[in-house]
């Protein structure tokens, strides 16, 4: 099984912040890695696919990157709607999350 | 707009199956461009990827659910179906269904990403 580790597990920051979450995995999975965000009592929502992919719909202050085992998520000039949950995913093989990264209100 | 609609007993007692079904609406599950399959959430913790299935009703299972789950697919009513059997409580959670994208790469087949998702139904094990 690929473990992926996310962190931190909590951040907390300001409106207008740059903010980096890392996910790491326990072995190499190229780039497929995808990003969600989930707010409370809501099912997740699909950022980010192949590392730095982004869907359609989303805003440009959100950017992924890395390769192999070390990836990263940022957002850009933080927005009060982005506070939330955003995990990471690995479907290289047998999909697997990261525990979740929840970014608060400062 | 595509949306799906999970649906099913919220409350199951242990050792019995867990039963759920999912409903496609504003398309169509009788496609090979896409897989469909369920995602869970136990209270206040992540997400776990259970399984994926084809129009074809081939299926792919997480290995650690495997010896539980069965899935199936009616294309002719846009419906997925989850049974997960033996239940207990740490089955207790949030279980979505949403719809999956499997890249490849020549003959090689990574695994799945999802890209819409359903609501979600919360289904407790307790007696």
């Amino acid at each position: 099984d690929i473990q992926m580790t996310q962190s931190p597990s909590t951040l907390s920051a300001s409106v207008g912040d740059r903010v980096t979450i890392t996910c790491r995995a326990s072995q190499s999975i190229t780039n497929w890695l995808a990003w969600y965000q989930q707010k409370p009592g809501k099912s997740p929502k699909l950022l980010i696919s192949k590392t730095s992919n982004l869907e359609s719909g989303v805003p440009l202050r959100f950017s992924g990157s890395g390769s192999g085992t070390e990836f990263t998520l940022t957002i850009s000039g933080l927005q009060p709607d982005d506070f939330a949950t955003y995990y990471c995913q690995q479907y290289h093989s047998y999909s697997s999350f990261g525990q979740g990264t929840k970014l608060e209100i400062k | 707009q595509l949306q799906l609609q999970e649906s099913g007993p919220g409350l199951v007692q242990p050792s019995e199956t867990l039963s759920l079904i999912c409903t496609v609406s504003g398309g169509s599950t009788n496609t090979n461009s896409f897989y469909w399959g369920w995602i869970r959430q136990p209270p206040g913790r992540g997400l776990e990827w259970i399984g994926s299935i084809l129009q074809s009703g081939s299926a792919d299972y997480s290995p650690s659910l495997k010896s539980r789950i069965s899935m199936s697919i009616d294309t002719s009513r846009d419906q997925l179906s989850l049974k997960l059997n033996s239940v207990t409580a740490a089955d207790t959670a949030v279980y979505y269904c949403a719809r999956m994208i499997r890249p490849r790469s020549g003959y090689v087949f990574y695994s799945f990403y999802m890209d819409v998702w359903g609501k979600g139904t919360t289904v407790t094990v307790s007696s």
